[in-house]
């Protein structure tokens, strides 16, 4: 049973321009929100976080956009750089189990220079 | 400061081995959870602990346990090793209180083959 989904499995964006990688989830006991970024044999990095009780976080490039009624978050990256390439994981938890995060299947992001 | 640390980085071992494996978590943070990432799916949870106690755990056979150290680090064991137990395994620590408690950072994983 698939929680959190990424529908695409792949997105290639010109440098410069805006990346937006999308997340669905079917829990709506789930809170709180990770997105992470993993290059080939490396462990998975951990970019922002946001909370239901907000819609929105921004980090620098990153912003994370969340619509609890559409239990749709997506993450922009502006502008977009070629070391963006890499794949990006979405991950939510019910905060009331600790950090027991599901993770979705991830979208592989080519940003071409 | 050090990240997570995990060990060994690669392993390989035959059908019905055991194996243990090893993670040290970013100092401060008393909360260490186990996650197996296969090829072209996204990391599955499989145990959480916090102050050495068991927190949660996912959808894993017996054949899977943990535990977890007086110095917050942890060991995960698998016996009875099977083919599809082949995975990269994730160790995410995270400071379980505070403003930033449910941020987990992860370690570079440790790449076990069965064989």
């Amino acid at each position: 049973d698939q929680q959190v989904k990424q529908n695409s499995p792949s997105l290639s964006v010109q440098e410069g321009r805006i990346s937006i990688l999308n997340c669905d989830y079917t829990n709506s006991m789930f809170d709180y929100f990770l997105w992470y970024k993993k290059y080939p044999a490396e462990g998975p990095t951990f970019l922002i976080s946001i909370s239901s009780i907000k819609d929105k976080n921004e980090d620098g490039r990153f912003t994370v956009f969340l619509n609890k009624s559409a239990k749709h978050l997506s993450l922009h990256i502006v502008p977009s750089q070629p070391g963006d390439s890499a794949v990006y994981f979405c991950a939510g938890t019910p905060s009331n189990t600790g950090n027991q995060f599901y993770f979705g299947t991830g979208t592989s992001l080519t940003v071409i220079p | 400061d050090a990240g997570v640390t995990q060990s060994p980085t690669h392993l390989i071992k035959t059908r019905g081995q055991h194996v243990t494996l090893r993670c040290s978590p970013i100092s401060g943070h008393k909360s260490v959870s186990w996650y197996q990432q296969v090829l072209g799916q996204g990391p599955q949870f499989i145990f959480q602990y916090y102050e050495k106690e068991e927190r949660g755990r996912g959808n894993f056979p017996d054949r899977f346990s943990a535990r977890q150290f007086p110095n917050y680090s942890s060991e995960l064991n698998v016996n009875a090793l099977l083919l599809g137990d082949s995975a990269l395994y994730l160790c995410a620590s995270s400071p379980w209180t505070g403003q930033k408690r449910n941020e987990q950072f992860f370690g570079p994983g440790t790449r076990l083959t069965v064989l």
